[in-house]
């Protein structure tokens, strides 16, 4: 079975600065996908930004940015020119190919000092 | 925008109750999930529906039912609820299609006394 790990359970950064949040996987499968979303204190989940194994390109979507080391099962998420509206929590996330469940991390509560 | 609604976003119930937390998704999406969310945890799926009337454990099914009559509205039942089912409970449905991702509700957070 595949498993998610976040080893940072909280991560605070100065506003305008960049932070990167860790997340590593362990599946022997070749091909998934990976996700991370964001849970501000309100509470609704939001999916921030995704990436397809098979596509070696990091994906962005504006701030965000992920590095994606395939060999390392490693799938970090960066913050560049951090927001107060990005403080929330993050949650890394994988699926199968084929498949509809998502298996998450632990989560990292990521707080930002004005 | 896709909506996916819970009933409720905070209720109390007493040990022993059955209760219901019901969802509801407003896109026609063929699969529904419940998950509940706890500290230290991160989210772990409950059950899953992929059409009316199918359903799937997922890796905590225990002390939950669940019942999908119609496409868009995917109810968890705690047959008898007790005080470690205290927790905040999450809806989602999933959109398929190269898209394919995971919307989610509210949140219902639920302490049984």
């Amino acid at each position: 079975a595949q498993t998610v790990t976040q080893s940072q359970p909280e991560m605070s950064v100065q506003e305008a600065e960049t932070v990167t949040l860790s997340c590593t996987y362990d599946t022997s499968e070749s091909d998934y996908y990976l996700f991370w979303y964001k849970q501000p204190p309100s509470r609704q989940m939001i999916l921030v930004i995704r990436q397809e194994a098979y596509k070696q390109q990091n994906a962005t979507e504006n701030r965000f940015s992920v590095n994606f080391q395939k060999a390392a099962k490693s799938f970090s998420l960066k913050i560049s020119d951090s927001q107060l509206g990005d403080a929330a929590m993050y949650f890394c996330a994988y699926r199968s190919v084929g498949a509809q469940k998502l298996v998450f991390g632990q989560g990292t509560r990521l707080t930002i000092n004005p | 925008d896709v909506k996916v609604t819970q009933s409720s976003r905070y209720l109390v119930k007493r040990t022993g109750e059955k209760v219901f937390l019901e969802c509801v998704q407003d896109m026609d999406h063929e699969n529904m999930f419940w998950y509940r969310q706890d500290p230290g945890l991160g989210l772990r799926l409950i059950y899953f529906s992929y059409d009316v009337k199918m359903k799937e454990k997922g890796d905590i099914p225990e002390g939950y039912s669940v019942s999908r009559e119609k496409k868009e509205r995917f109810s968890l039942i705690l047959e008898s609820a007790s005080t470690n089912q205290t927790s905040m409970y999450l809806c989602a449905s999933l959109s398929g299609g190269e898209v394919d991702t995971q919307y989610f509700g509210p949140g219902t957070r639920l302490t049984v006394l």
